[in-house]
């Protein structure tokens, strides 16, 4: 069965600190891996990573991806409060025909 | 206006009752997806469709169906609604051979 885990679950942080959130995964057949922001409701896009060692990177957000070791971290830099969401990891298998499966989310408070 | 839209936004209703939720988008993609979000679980798939014509269960399709009557127009129904379908349902389009998401603003619904 496909899984994918994220840790931690929730994380408290003030402003300007810098975290990492991390994503593993277990799939049939690895196609890409994606990181979302959800703040009230709708995920919103943030990377999609499907090659080892090539950091994308946003502003402050940046990802990698370790297919050999199968995780990959998403950093963000300087946090802010506006950065207080939950973020998705989700890696794309062909277990189903290109579908998705989803991490529980990393909660993540950016406090002032 | 938004590119998916979902309607209603908030559902109550009890237990046996038949519910439909209703996705539109005018992206033009030819992918949709519907998900369900529960609390420490993260979004987990209910059903996928890639044209009109063609029609995928996911990890999660019992007690679930679908209708893809357009492609710009895809339905969830709830046959028998019963209180462990609570819960945030989205749905999604993408394009192609893209894999990325996009969300619409999401239903939540409560069966009691």
């Amino acid at each position: 069965e496909d899984k994918v885990v994220q840790s931690p679950l929730s994380l408290v942080v003030h402003e300007g600190d810098t975290v990492t959130l991390n994503c593993s995964y277990e799939v049939t057949n690895f196609r890409s891996l994606l990181w979302y922001k959800q703040e009230k409701k709708a995920p919103t896009f943030l990377f999609m990573l499907t090659s080892s060692g090539i950091e994308k990177k946003s502003g402050r957000l940046s990802s990698i991806l370790d297919k050999k070791e199968l995780f990959s971290i998403l950093n963000i830099t300087a946090t802010q409060t506006g950065d207080s969401a939950i973020y998705l990891c989700a890696v794309v298998s062909d277990n189903y025909g290109q579908n998705f499966v989803f991490g529980p989310g990393t909660r993540l408070s950016v406090l002032p | 206006d938004a590119d998916v839209t979902q309607t209603p936004r908030n559902r109550i209703t009890k237990t046996g009752k038949r519910i439909m939720l209703e996705c539109s988008q005018t992206k033009g993609h030819d992918r949709m997806y519907w998900y369900r979000q529960d609390p420490g679980l993260g979004l987990r798939l209910i059903y996928y469709s890639f044209d009109v014509k063609d029609i995928n269960k996911g990890e999660i399709s019992d007690g679930y169906s679908v209708s893809r009557q357009a492609q710009a127009k895809f339905s969830l129904s709830l046959e028998s609604a019963i209180p462990n379908q609570t819960a945030l349902y989205f749905c999604a389009t993408g394009q192609g051979h893209y894999y990325e998401q996009f969300f619409g603003p999401g239903t939540r619904l409560t069966v009691l």
